[in-house]
């Protein structure tokens, strides 16, 4: 079974600039969760869909941050315009219906460095 | 106070001890998961305990659902287990909260 891929795998762009990032769940997973990981730290939610609508995304800095799931399947997570401090790993994680029921799965993450 | 504590933050052992990371919550959770994550970035799933202990290979997970307490031990620990093992724990709510992690360095 193919896991959660996400690309790219590795990104620098500078401050103010923009970046999207792409994320591909398991097959027939509804749910879709991307994390942001700072250095140190353990993983913070940004927004989390079911099938392509929004069920969470109270910590999303909406200002700059989009997320979309259009037809339920890929994600995309974009940053416009970047800031130094929006330097992390990007985690995408999908699970069949949430994590109170069934394992989440995670993807290699994107490694975001903002100069 | 972060939701899920864990404890300790950095470990180094020697090849073949016996490594025990222990964590704690503060909500009330239908499940907790072990994650490990490699230098790499990528997140695996180890475990998702509800009750009990489960095992895999040299890998035992248990939970104390009364105490909020979990513990993942390693037996006969080896270098490529050096990693960052992350608690993370659904609430009733849905939600997913994530522990800091424990750094495992395992010298040969």
């Amino acid at each position: 079974e193919a896991g959660v891929a996400q690309s790219p795998r590795y990104k620098i762009i500078e401050k103010r600039q923009s970046v999207a990032f792409w994320c591909n769940p398991i097959s027939g997973h509804a749910t879709l969760y991307w994390y942001q990981q700072i250095l140190g730290q353990g993983p913070k939610l940004l927004i989390q869909f079911q099938n392509n609508g929004v069920v969470d995304d109270s910590q999303l800095p909406k200002d700059r941050f989009s997320a979309e799931r259009l037809k339920g399947v890929d994600s995309t997570l974009k940053i416009q315009p970047a800031k130094l401090e929006d330097s992390a790993v990007y985690l995408c994680a999908s699970s069949l219906v949430n994590v109170m029921n069934t394992e989440a799965f995670f993807g290699q993450g994107t490694r975001l460095t903002v100069v | 106070k972060n939701e899920v504590e864990q404890s300790p933050q950095n470990l180094t052992a020697q090849e073949g001890e016996f490594i025990t990371i222990n964590c704690s919550y503060s909500v009330g959770i239908s499940a907790l998961h072990w994650l490990q994550q490699h230098p790499g970035g990528g997140i695996v799933s180890l475990f998702m305990l509800s009750s009990g202990k489960k095992k895999h290979g040299r890998l035992i997970a248990t939970i104390n659902i009364q105490e909020k307490h979990s513990s993942l031990h390693i037996t006969a620990s080896h270098p490529r287990d050096s990693a960052v093992y992350i608690c993370a724990v659904a609430n009733t709510g849905n939600q997913f909260y994530f522990g800091t992690g424990t750094s495992l360095t395992v010298i040969p």
